[in-house]
């Protein structure tokens, strides 16, 4: 079985401007989460989805904002980048997301966005 | 101040050695207490998972939680090369393990 995938896995952009970024959650699974990697603060959760469904959502300013299609399939998009939002970008599927360790998170290799 | 506070090393020791890596959090929600391992241009995958209070073993990982003192802990013995990585703790208040909250990662080689 494949896993997680995303794309694309290295991106520069200028300030100002916006990205999107996909995730291919392994078949079957419904939930897509998104976090966050930095050196400085570690992995921070952006937000979950499950069935097109935003069900939670981390601490992150309104520029963050995803979406999940009917095939699982997940984007997340930044608008206006900040030189701050340079970072590894990690998404993570699992079944449905309702817990223990028979939901255990797989997570992508991960986006690195480098914002100049 | 962090929710959960993980010394981000770098650590290293030579191999065959016991290593022990900490991480300490405020929250006392927090009942789900997970182990990742992250190596380098790879994403995070799980090892260890325990609930609550006590120990939990798989192979030469150990996993302890200490929820009077807010301190978890994970013990690698006869450590090997192939366990050089970055280790993160990860901790959730709810069965779901959606929306985790993590340590920051700590470096781990180990020395041939």
């Amino acid at each position: 079985k494949a896993g997680v995938t995303q794309t694309p896995r290295y991106l520069i952009k200028t300030r100002g401007q916006q990205v999107t970024l996909s995730c291919s959650p392994i078949s079957g699974h419904r939930s897509v989460s998104w976090y966050q990697q930095t050196p400085g603060q570690g992995l921070q959760f952006l937000f979950e989805y499950f069935s097109e469904t935003q069900r939670n959502k981390g601490n992150f300013p309104g520029r963050f904002s995803g979406r999940q299609f009917s095939n699982s399939r997940s984007e997340m998009n930044v608008s206006t980048l900040e030189l701050g939002d340079s970072a590894l970008y990690l998404c993570a599927s699992s079944p449905t997301g309702s817990g223990g360790h028979q939901e255990t998170q797989y997570f992508g290799p991960g986006t690195r966005l480098l914002v100049l | 101040q962090k929710e959960v506070e993980q010394d981000p090393g770098p650590l290293s020791v030579p191999e065959g050695a016991i290593v022990s890596l900490n991480c300490t959090y405020s929250n006392s929600a927090f009942q789900y207490f997970m182990w990742y391992r992250q190596y380098s241009r790879k994403g995070p995958e799980l090892l260890m998972y325990t609930y609550s209070s006590g120990n939990k073993e798989d192979g030469r990982f150990t996993a302890q939680v200490d929820k009077s003192s807010k301190y978890i802990s994970l013990f690698i013995r006869d450590s090997q090369p192939s366990d050089s990585a970055t280790y993160l703790c990860a901790m959730n208040p709810n069965f779901g393990n959606e929306k985790l909250t993590f340590g920051t990662g700590t470096r781990l080689t180990i020395i041939p």
